[in-house]
């Protein structure tokens, strides 16, 4: 089976401008949870996709939006950047029975990481 | 507020010998309880969890956690470190009416030595 896979691998943006990060699932999985990991610290909650809808959304303004299409793959999309949006971000996905519940395990991407100047 | 804490940034251990990375949480109700590793350049690993039944789980590569609810705690444990078990380890804590967020501890590093 084939793992969680997210491009690009690095990019560099400079603020103000726009990004797009894109994931896909493991075979067989129907969820896709976004993470924001700041260099030193664990992974924030950024949102979950469940049958292409939002499923869950942590503490992150609403330039900070997300899309999952029929294939189960994601995207994420950060509007106006900032400084402090430099990071790794994370894709997982995981397989849900029916509403995704937190006993779920997920399993991980390498990660985009971004860097803001 | 739901969190978990892991006191520890960096544990230092000889090979060989037992090694203990510890996570406490707090959460309303019952917790649901992980344990991811991260290697360099790498995304997170699952290696364990803990949702209900025996307090003692075990996971991949030779790991265990226990599960203390007096304590709220979920340590994560093994016998007998190797150098390879070098890595960053992070304790995440989710609960029914999460709407599925986790919410990961802020990682430690474990370096061990030959």
């Amino acid at each position: 089976e084939t793992g969680v896979t997210q491009s690009p691998t690095h990019l560099i943006k400079t603020r103000g401008q726009q990004v797009t990060l894109r994931c896909s699932s493991q075979s067989g999985h129907n969820t896709v949870s976004w993470y924001q990991q700041a260099l030193g610290q664990g992974p924030q909650f950024i949102f979950q996709y469940y049958r292409e809808e939002e499923n869950g959304r942590g503490n992150f303004p609403p330039r900070f939006s997300g899309l999952q299409f029929p294939n189960y793959s994601s995207e994420l999309n950060v509007n106006a950047l900032e400084l402090d949006d430099s990071a790794l971000y994370l894709c997982a996905s995981s397989l849900s029975g029916g509403p995704p519940s937190g006993a779920n395990v997920l399993t991980f991407g390498a990660g985009s990481r971004l860097t803001v100047l | 507020a739901q969190s978990v804490a892991q006191p520890e940034d960096q544990v230092n251990v000889a090979e060989g010998n037992p090694l203990t990375v510890k996570c406490t949480y707090s959460v309303s109700g019952n917790p649901y309880l992980f344990w991811y590793v991260q290697y360099p350049n790498r995304g997170l690993q699952f290696l364990l969890k803990y949702i209900t039944g025996d307090n003692l789980v075990k996971g991949s590569y030779g790991f265990e956690a226990e599960f203390n609810k007096s304590q709220t705690s979920f340590h994560l444990k093994k016998p007998s470190a190797l150098v390879s078990d070098s890595a960053l380890y992070f304790c995440a804590v989710s609960w029914y009416s999460s709407a599925s967020k986790i919410i990961f501890g802020s990682g430690t590093r474990l370096s061990i030595r030959p």
